[in-house]
C-alpha cells in the first residue's frame, strides 16, 4: 500500500499569504488528487490529475509535482480557505489518503 | 448530482448494519461507486469499490466482513457491515467515481457507532 505523508500537520496563514502544502508518497504515483474538507462537511474535490482545477474551484488554488513529491498551493489565503486538506493517490490499489493538513486563518 | 446515505446508527460489537446510498442527477448504472469512512477526529479511509459492471474491491481491514453491492433499478448503492468492531465506528460516505477516475461527488455521510 502506498503511504502518503502530508506536511505540515497544522499551520496558520494570514489573509493574502501564499500557502504551500506538501504530500510525499512512499512510492511513485502517476497523479495526485487534493480534497478540501470544512468542519463536518463531506470532502470537496479541488485538484485532479495533479494540476487540473475541479469545476468551481477558485484559481488561487493550484497543484504541482511528480513521482513521489506533490504540492497544493494557495496563492493568496482567504478566510474561507480554512479547512483540512487531503491528498489522494489512485495509482495503486487500495486508494490511499494522506493524513491531512489543517489550515487555519490567523 | 446528489448522493444521500442512510441506515447508520448505534450497533453492538459483532452485530450487523446495512447502509444505503440513494443516487440522483446522473445515470447511476454507468458509474463506479466507492465507500469511504472517517473515524471521529481522523482522516479519510477508503473502504470498498464497485464498478459499473459490479466488480468489487475491498480494503484489507473490512474484507470478509463488509459487502458492497448495487441495485441499478433503484439507483442505490449498499454496504452490508457484518461482525462489526469498535474500530469500524465512523462516518461512512458514498462517492461517485467520476469520468476522471476520481471521487468527484460525495454524500453527506452516515454515522455508524459500534459500542456495547
Amino acid at each position: 500500500e502506498i503511504v502518503l505523508t502530508q506536511s505540515p500537520t497544522t499551520m496558520a496563514a494570514s489573509p493574502g499569504e501564499k500557502v504551500t502544502l506538501t504530500c510525499l508518497a512512499s512510492s511513485s504515483v502517476n497523479y495526485m488528487y487534493w480534497y478540501q474538507q470544512k468542519s463536518s462537511a463531506s470532502p470537496k474535490l479541488l485538484i485532479y490529475y495533479t494540476s487540473s482545477l475541479a469545476s468551481g474551484v477558485p484559481d488561487r488554488f493550484s497543484g504541482s509535482g511528480s513521482g513521489t513529491s506533490y504540492s497544493l498551493t494557495i496563492s493568496s489565503m482567504e478566510a474561507e480557505d480554512a479547512a483540512i486538506y487531503y491528498c489522494l493517490q489512485l495509482t495503486s490499489t487500495p486508494p490511499t489518503f494522506g493524513s491531512g493538513t489543517k489550515l487555519e486563518i490567523k | 448530482v446528489q448522493l444521500v446515505e442512510s441506515g447508520g446508527g448505534l450497533v453492538q460489537p459483532g452485530k450487523s448494519l446495512k447502509l444505503s446510498c440513494s443516487a440522483s442527477g446522473f445515470t447511476f448504472s454507468s458509474y463506479g461507486m466507492h465507500w469511504i469512512r472517517q473515524a471521529p477526529g481522523k482522516g479519510l479511509d477508503w473502504v470498498a469499490y464497485i464498478s459499473s459492471s459490479s466488480g468489487t474491491v475491498y480494503a484489507d481491514a473490512v474484507k470478509g466482513r463488509f459487502t458492497i453491492s448495487r441495485d441499478n433499478a433503484k439507483n442505490t448503492l449498499y454496504l452490508q457491515l457484518n461482525s462489526l468492531k469498535s474500530e469500524d465506528t465512523a462516518i461512512y460516505y458514498c462517492a461517485r467515481r467520476g469520468g476522471r477516475g476520481v471521487m468527484d461527488a460525495w454524500g453527506q455521510g452516515a454515522s455508524v457507532t459500534v459500542s456495547s
